[in-house]
């Protein structure tokens, strides 16, 4: 059974970079597509992007200028950088794995997600 | 970007009741649509994907239909373990984008 686990500091100063890390286990990295998404405090889900186990990547031009998503396929991780971030940048941060099937593409597993607070 | 607007913001049911939640892209997405169930503290469920096609172990209570703009999620007959905030999410273009969510309450 594939499990994703979100990692990394709770609590991050303004203007400063936020950084978790995804743990696969239960299946390689090495195939699908793998996604961050957050949810800020009282509000909807906002896709950030994803990367493929090749590095290939696709963020969300609204955070485009601040993002970087990585992998790396020894340790079956990927992990999130967001720079400069403000208070509008608290929130719940989910990883996810985006599997294809034929023309579909679906987040059919999800970590539990870890909060991320920014505040000085 | 693709909006996603869902309707109701909110509603109220009892257990028993068939509910339906809509769905609205603001262009065609040729049925790119996914459909997320995502109770407090827990890691959001696919319920369905491609509009229609039910997520293996997915109640059968649960449905999709729709296509072009409008799609909806019913579920038959409402359970205690399906109050929860539901979610339809479009994958045509990136960025991928979310309705703003529908939370169904206990009447």
């Amino acid at each position: 059974q594939v499990q994703l686990q979100e990692s990394g500091p709770g609590l991050v100063k303004p203007s400063e970079t936020l950084s978790l890390t995804c743990t696969v286990s239960g299946d390689s990295i090495s195939s699908f597509y793998w996604s961050w998404i957050r949810q800020p405090p009282g509000k909807g889900l906002e896709w950030i992007g994803y990367i493929y186990y090749t590095g290939d990547t696709n963020y969300n031009p609204s955070l485009k200028s601040r993002v970087t998503i990585s992998v790396d396929t020894s340790k079956n991780q990927f992990s999130l950088n967001l720079s400069s971030v403000t208070a509008a940048d608290t929130a719940v941060y989910y990883c996810a794995r985006e599997k294809i099937l034929y023309s579909y593409y679906y987040m059919d597993v999800w970590g539990k997600g870890t909060t991320v607070t920014v505040s000085s | 970007d693709i909006q996603m607007t869902q309707s109701p913001s909110s509603l109220s049911a009892s257990v028993g009741d068939r509910v339906t939640i809509s769905c609205r892209a603001s262009q065609d997405i040729r049925n790119s649509l996914d459909w997320y169930q995502h109770k407090p503290g827990k890691a959001p469920k696919l319920l369905l994907y491609g509009a229609s096609r039910l997520e293996s172990g997915v109640p059968s209570r649960f449905s999709g239909s729709g296509s072009g703009t409008d799609y909806t999620l019913t579920i038959s007959s409402l359970q205690p373990e399906d109050f929860a905030t539901y979610y339809c999410q479009q994958y045509y273009t990136t960025p991928r984008t979310f309705g703003q969510g529908t939370k169904v309450e206990i009447k």
